[in-house]
């Protein structure tokens, strides 16, 4: 079974841009949590989709939001970047949600300049 | 809210030393507790669970955690340690009522020296 895959797995952006990140999970998974890892906080939870309907959000700003498609793939997007936008964003699926196994991808390096 | 607390940021110890990596949490309702590991240029991975049952959970590379309710912790050991287990370990606690967030503590950089 193929892993979690996150695209792109770099990015550079500058202050006041969006960016778009995308998440595909592994097959059969309905989960897609993403986390925010930075060397500062460490990782932090953002938010959680099952089903296309985002179920549990994190502390973060509604510059940060997410969306799920009917396939289970996932996107977060973050709008107005800031410096400290700066991270390592990590999404993981899982079958039944947060109390469940998640699997992690590689992640996406964002650097906000 | 819930919350971890890793006590330590980095552990160093001698390869086939005994190690404990200490993990204790705040919740004021019933967790699942995981330790996670990120081992150099890999993902995050899961390394054991507590969910329910025996307090006593145990990894197939060798680790364990106890489940310590009156002590709000759930430290992980190892009885020798290898090269190999050089890596950063995430403990990490979900409630299962109500709200649900995954709460990660600091992470433990574990140092193996030959």
């Amino acid at each position: 079974k193929a892993g979690v895959t996150q695209t792109p797995r770099y990015l550079i952006k500058t202050r006041g841009q969006q960016v778009t990140l995308s998440c595909s999970p592994i097959s059969g998974h309905r989960s897609v949590s993403w986390y925010q890892q930075t060397p500062g906080q460490g990782l932090q939870f953002l938010f959680e989709y099952f089903s296309e309907t985002q179920r549990n959000k994190g502390n973060f700003p509604g510059r940060f939001s997410g969306r799920q498609f009917s396939n289970s793939r996932s996107e977060m997007n973050v709008s107005t970047l800031e410096l400290g936008d700066s991270a390592l964003y990590l999404c993981a699926s899982s079958l039944a949600g947060l109390t469940d196994t998640q699997y992690f991808g590689p992640g996406t390096r964002l650097t906000v300049l | 809210a819930q919350s971890v607390t890793q006590l330590d940021s980095q552990v160093p110890v001698f390869e086939e030393a005994p190690v404990e990596l200490r993990c204790n949490y705040s919740s004021s309702v019933s967790v699942y507790l995981f330790w996670y590991v990120q081992y150099p240029n890999q993902g995050l991975q899961l390394l054991l669970k507590y969910l329910s049952g025996s307090t006593l959970v145990e990894s197939i590379n060798g680790f364990e955690a106890e489940f310590n309710k009156s002590q709000t912790s759930f430290h992980l050991r190892k009885p020798s340690v290898h090269i190999s287990d050089t890596a950063e370990y995430f403990c990490a606690v979900s409630d299962f009522q109500g709200a649900q967030k995954l709460v990660f503590g600091q992470g433990t950089r574990l140092t193996i020296n030959p």
